[in-house]
């Protein structure tokens, strides 16, 4: 089946760092990713939709100064968070629409940030 | 906006039954699908309904009433590692998928 690697699994920051996500979607071309913040015994929060070759489309709320996406090609986007500060220690997931997939989504294995 | 309710926290017993309720709102909604996550874990995918009725997947099974705006997330014969959380979110059209808060479920001996 379809597959999104996610890159780091866990990333430890010193506060007023930039830190870079990846997701790569492997046999499948993801046109659009979705990216998402989900904090401790709390949901899948939806932060900002790529699509591959234009801005992204951040969800209210998200500055999208701070959390930048780049959606450059079809099988990778990037989610860089910068000047992190420790309330944005959080779990990051991406997700991929693939046509094979159940529903069209797919996601990859989260991205564990610790800021301190 | 777009809200889904399920409940917080559930407890049961290994070997039993447990149903987990989900309601959504309904403008322009496709699917209703059900994903697990272990904590420390990506959410994976359970099941998917976009017509009323059982879907049944091995000891999982989702049910849809759409007239009701209601499913459910049925697990039976529960084993100690079904202990995780358990998201119900929705399709509606063309969007990315909104994900109700979750329901923690928690197998006992």
């Amino acid at each position: 089946g379809a597959v999104v690697s996610q890159h780091p699994s866990r990333v430890i920051c010193k506060s007023g760092t930039s830190v870079k996500i990846e997701c790569r979607s492997l046999d499948f071309q993801a046109t659009t990713m979705f990216w998402y913040r989900q904090f401790p015994k709390q949901s899948l929060m939806l932060m900002a939709t790529s699509n591959e070759g234009s801005k992204a489309t951040y969800e209210q709320g998200v500055e999208k100064d701070k959390f930048l996406i780049n959606h450059a090609s079809l099988t990778l986007s990037t989610l860089t968070v910068t000047s992190a500060h420790p309330e944005d220690s959080s779990f990051y997931i991406c997700s991929a629409r693939d046509k094979e997939a159940p529903l069209g989504y797919t996601f990859g294995s989260g991205t564990r940030l610790t800021v301190v | 906006g777009q809200s889904l309710e399920q409940p917080s926290e559930v407890t049961a017993v290994e070997g039993a039954i447990v149903q987990i309720n989900c309601t959504y709102q309904t403008s322009g909604f496709y699917g209703l699908s059900w994903y697990q996550q272990h904590d420390g874990g990506a959410p994976t995918f359970l099941s998917y309904n976009a017509l009323d009725g059982l879907e049944e997947t091995g000891r999982f099974s989702s049910f849809l009433s759409r007239s009701d705006s209601y499913g459910y997330l049925l697990l039976q014969e529960l084993q100690m590692k079904d202990s995780a959380s358990y998201f119900c979110a929705v399709n509606y059209g063309n969007t990315p998928l909104v994900f109700g808060k979750g329901t923690r479920l928690s197998v006992i001996a």
